[in-house]
């Protein structure tokens, strides 16, 4: 069983260049995420998605952008990356629930390098 | 806004050793839920609370959920080498119902 599955694993950019990350998922899961995690700061929520087509901000969208073109499918884009953008960046997807408590399933995450 | 503290930020333990680790918030929260990373991976779901007062295990894991709602408690028994990771907690965003609101985290390393 794959679940979530993020590529590339690692990337080094410079400064100005633009990369998508792929985040793929098969478990039919409606909601999709995007979050980086820095040292000592938790997971911050980038974008998110509902359904398929729909895209929301989360806490920090500055500078990213994302698209949710097909169910299984969340893109995360940065158009000219900046040094303050290395991190590591997780997806994770889950299904709705009457309360905010599905389980939600993160895929490894992506090492982001922007020199 | 929502925020949820976590202490310690981080522990050095002994094999063997019981472990405790907290988070609390000002805010109330109607579910506690507690993730685990190990290193190199993506954070996984340990246990979820959703009633005040309630106690869950999970193997060696025990998690409370605070009776005022505000805090709640993981301990794990008989530490070993594969608890090292950083544990999360995370509840519901009161402004969405999409959105979880996370700690920052407690890192376990195991004394050599």
């Amino acid at each position: 069983n794959a679940g979530v599955t993020q590529t590339p694993k690692f990337r080094v950019l410079k400064t100005g260049q633009s990369m998508t990350l792929l985040c793929a998922q098969d478990m039919n899961h409606e909601y999709m995420y995007w979050y980086r995690q820095d040292p000592g700061m938790g997971l911050r929520l980038i974008h998110y998605s509902v359904g398929e087509g729909t895209t929301a901000k989360g806490e920090v969208p500055d500078g990213y952008n994302v698209s949710r073109l097909k169910k299984q499918n969340f893109l995360l884009g940065l158009e000219s990356a900046a040094p303050s953008q290395t991190s590591v960046y997780f997806c994770a997807s889950r299904t709705p629930g009457l309360e905010n408590t599905g389980e939600l399933f993160f895929g490894e995450g992506s090492r982001l390098t922007v020199l | 806004g929502q925020q949820l503290n976590q202490s310690p930020q981080s522990m050095f333990i002994q094999e063997g050793e019981d472990v405790s680790m907290n988070c609390t918030s000002s805010s109330i929260f109607n579910t506690w839920l507690w993730y685990k990373q190990d290193p190199g991976e993506g954070p996984v779901l340990l246990i979820a609370l959703y009633k005040a007062g309630e106690l869950t295990s999970n193997g060696r894991l025990t998690a409370q959920f605070g009776i005022t709602r505000k805090d709640s408690f993981l301990n794990i028994s008989a530490s070993i080498p594969s608890d090292v990771g950083i544990y999360f907690c995370a509840g519901p965003s009161f402004h969405s119902n999409y959105q979880l609101i996370w700690g920052a985290g407690t890192k376990l390393i195991i004394k050599p």
